[in-house]
């Protein structure tokens, strides 16, 4: 399986400002997606990061609050704009290595967003 | 619309006693179905998977159990272990949906020394 980092692991942020997430991985992957995960709820998908063009949103997900890059095989960031304590969740990133591992995805640490 | 649910939030075992964690889906078209355990400040780890085409799959202690007329599974731990204590979650993708997965809320497992 990939090695997946996340940076930063945690931050408390004021509201109406914006976070920046990076999501690492050590190997060329074709997939990576970016999950979150509110207090006692499930993971829910907000994107697939999609590596030369624009991401794909899940419903209720939208690119002018969770904008995303992915200029590589192994990078992408998440950005949580203009935030609200709303936003306070564990994010994290995830990666699909390719054909051979079926659907299986592999995650990172996450990255636990507090918003006062 | 929840399509994957665990409806038991929590489940306690002694150590040494099987685990059945219940998972339960309501859209035919998943086909393949995961397992991922989470402890507190870490990402899920994948633990283990199973195909529409089989039954059961086994993997050391953990075995995963699909019933698919009843669109059930579970996941059993023999023997449970103090360190099985986390949080697991299901989810279940359709092959070729460019791999999304849909999780269940999660179970919480303690194993009791």
């Amino acid at each position: 399986s990939a090695v997946i980092s996340q940076k930063p692991s945690r931050d408390i942020c004021q509201r109406g400002t914006s976070l920046t997430i990076q999501c690492q991985v050590d190997s060329q992957v074709t997939m990576m997606f970016w999950y979150r995960q509110q207090p006692g709820q499930s993971l829910t998908l907000i994107a697939t990061a999609n590596q030369g063009s624009e991401a794909t949103y899940e419903s209720g997900f939208v690119i002018d609050k969770f904008p995303i890059s992915r200029p590589n095989l192994t990078f992408s960031t998440l950005t949580v704009s203009n935030m609200s304590p709303e936003d306070s969740s564990i994010y994290l990133c995830s990666v699909h290595p390719g054909s051979w591992a079926q659907e299986t995805q592999y995650f990172g640490p996450g990255t636990r967003l507090l918003v006062l | 619309d929840q399509q994957v649910k665990q409806n038991s939030p929590s489940l306690s075992v002694q150590e040494g006693r099987i685990s059945i964690l219940n998972c339960d889906y309501t859209n035919s078209m998943f086909d393949y179905f995961l397992w991922y355990k989470k402890y507190p400040a870490e990402g899920p780890t994948f633990l283990i998977s199973i195909s529409s085409i089989k039954d059961k799959n086994e993997d050391g202690r953990f075995t995963v159990f699909l019933n698919k007329s009843a669109k059930h599974l579970s996941l059993h731990i023999v023997p449970s272990q103090p360190g099985d204590s986390a949080v697991y979650f299901c989810a279940a993708s359709i092959t070729g949906a460019n791999s999304k997965l849909t999780f269940g809320k999660g179970i919480t497992l303690s194993v009791r020394p």
